[in-house]
């Protein structure tokens, strides 16, 4: 059985530009989740997703972010005219459920920006 | 405000040493504690999740334990591969109650 998969694994992006990252659950969930790693901090929830609806998003920038879930294909985190402070490791978490359920998490996608 | 403290920051270990690491959280109704490994450049490894006081889980040289404001991660006999970033995380019970909320972490330093 797959795990969460990410990609791109690195992206290096031009101050002002897009970044989109892409996440694919494991099989069989439904549940998808991101996350944020600045360095020298923790792990920060950014937004919560079911298939073609966002249900929690608290944790989301105001602007520049947006994320997606369709109903087919991967779950997309769209960041628009990027800054230096949009540099950081972006994670992916699945869950088969919402509640009591454990999240496992990709690879990450390490997002660069110059 | 719903929080995690992990203690402490970093721990340096021999061989065979064995100790613990702390989890204290402040939680409108915790729905799940979880515990996560992670090495450098990779995504968090899930270890446990532990629901209720008094509950326990063990894994190889691992045992979680949990009370109503913390949990601890005992490691037994600790080898050099057990070196990596220790998570802690829980999930409250709020409005949604999904997010899981993170601390930051205590990094172990197995050497032989």
């Amino acid at each position: 059985n797959a795990g969460v998969m990410q990609n791109p694994r690195h992206l290096v992006r031009r101050r002002g530009q897009e970044a989109r990252l892409r996440c694919s659950p494991m099989k069989g969930h439904s549940h998808v989740y991101w996350y944020r790693q600045l360095p020298e901090e923790g792990l920060k929830f950014m937004v919560y997703l079911q298939k073609e609806n966002i249900i929690d998003e608290s944790g989301m920038p105001k602007e520049r972010f947006s994320a997606e879930f369709p109903k087919e294909g991967p779950s997309i985190l769209r960041i628009q005219q990027v800054v230096r402070g949009d540099s950081a490791a972006y994670f992916c978490a699945s869950s088969p459920r919402r509640f009591q359920e454990t999240q496992y998490f990709g690879p990450g996608t390490r997002l660069l920006v110059l | 405000e719903d929080q995690v403290t992990q203690s402490p920051e970093a721990l340096r270990l021999q061989e065979g040493e064995s100790s613990s690491l702390n989890c204290s959280y402040t939680v409108s109704g915790l729905r799940g504690l979880f515990w996560y490994r992670q090495d450098p450049g990779k995504g968090p490894e899930f270890l446990f999740t532990l629901y209720s006081a008094g509950e326990e889980k063990e894994k190889e040289r691992l045992k979680a334990t949990l009370t109503k404001k913390e949990s601890f991660l005992h490691i037994t006999a600790p080898k050099p591969e057990d070196s990596a970033t220790y998570l802690c995380a829980v999930q409250a019970a709020r409005q949604a109650g999904t997010a899981l909320i993170f601390g930051k972490g205590t990094t172990l330093s197995v050497s032989s």
